[in-house]
């Protein structure tokens, strides 16, 4: 079955840090999205994309964040200058049409910043 | 009012049983549906997806939506110790891209 894989797993990183997360969509999908998770806590929207552009975004996902589709398959985020409050799961979504249809999620990577 | 209420739990039930879960909502321009279940440390997955008000089964789950009283209710039959996960309450606001998730139910199936 067709699934989302997101790589690392898990990731340590330094306060200040850039990281890059990875993600492999379901490869006939469209829309691509980023969650989070912080401990304990709901998951929420960062942001979604579509051909090539961000189509919606949250509040989270200020100028510290930006997502590339650098080729066909891969689908990244990336945090410029990592803070002690951007450790969460994140997780990568993708859907074959936009809003409103089945949303199918990675398994997430753990960000964990010290 | 948060927009989506979701009963954190933990609800704990014998094996073999019907388990109830329900989400509220208070924003009538909700229009699709979903159940995820997550173990731990996991990602989401995806249980079930309705978009209409009425009754949706799928094996031992079946989904519920009265959109009327703005409630969706997620029925686990025969309850196994293996559906001991969060579930997750999601839904899509019309005319945007994201989901709104609700807190989560943390459900223990005692074998």
């Amino acid at each position: 079955e067709p699934e989302v894989t997101q790589t690392p797993s898990h990731q340590v990183t330094q306060m200040g840090q850039e990281v890059i997360l990875r993600c492999v969509p379901i490869s006939n999908h469209l829309y691509f999205y980023w969650y989070r998770q912080i401990l304990g806590q709901k998951v929420e929207f960062l942001v979604s994309f579509y051909n090539n552009e961000i189509s919606e975004k949250s509040e989270i996902f200020d100028d510290q964040f930006s997502v590339e589709r650098p080729d066909g398959s891969n689908f990244t985020l990336k945090i410029r200058s990592t803070k002690l409050e951007d450790s969460a799961m994140y997780f990568c979504a993708s859907t074959f049409m936009g809003a409103g249809t089945e949303a199918f999620f990675g398994q997430g990577t753990r960000l964990t910043v010290v | 009012q948060k927009e989506v209420e979701q009963d954190p739990g933990p609800l704990s039930v014998p094996e073999g049983a019907i388990v109830s879960l329900n989400c509220t909502y208070s924003n009538s321009a909700f229009q699709y549906f979903m159940w995820y279940r997550q173990y731990s440390r996991k990602g989401p997955e995806l249980l079930m997806y309705t978009y209409s008000s009425g009754n949706k089964e799928d094996g031992r789950f079946t989904a519920q939506v009265d959109k009327s009283s703005k409630y969706i209710s997620l029925f686990i039959r025969d309850s196994q110790p293996s559906d001991s996960a969060t579930y997750l309450c999601a839904m899509n606001l019309a005319g945007t891209y994201k989901y709104i998730f609700g807190t989560g139910t943390r459900l223990k199936v005692l074998a």
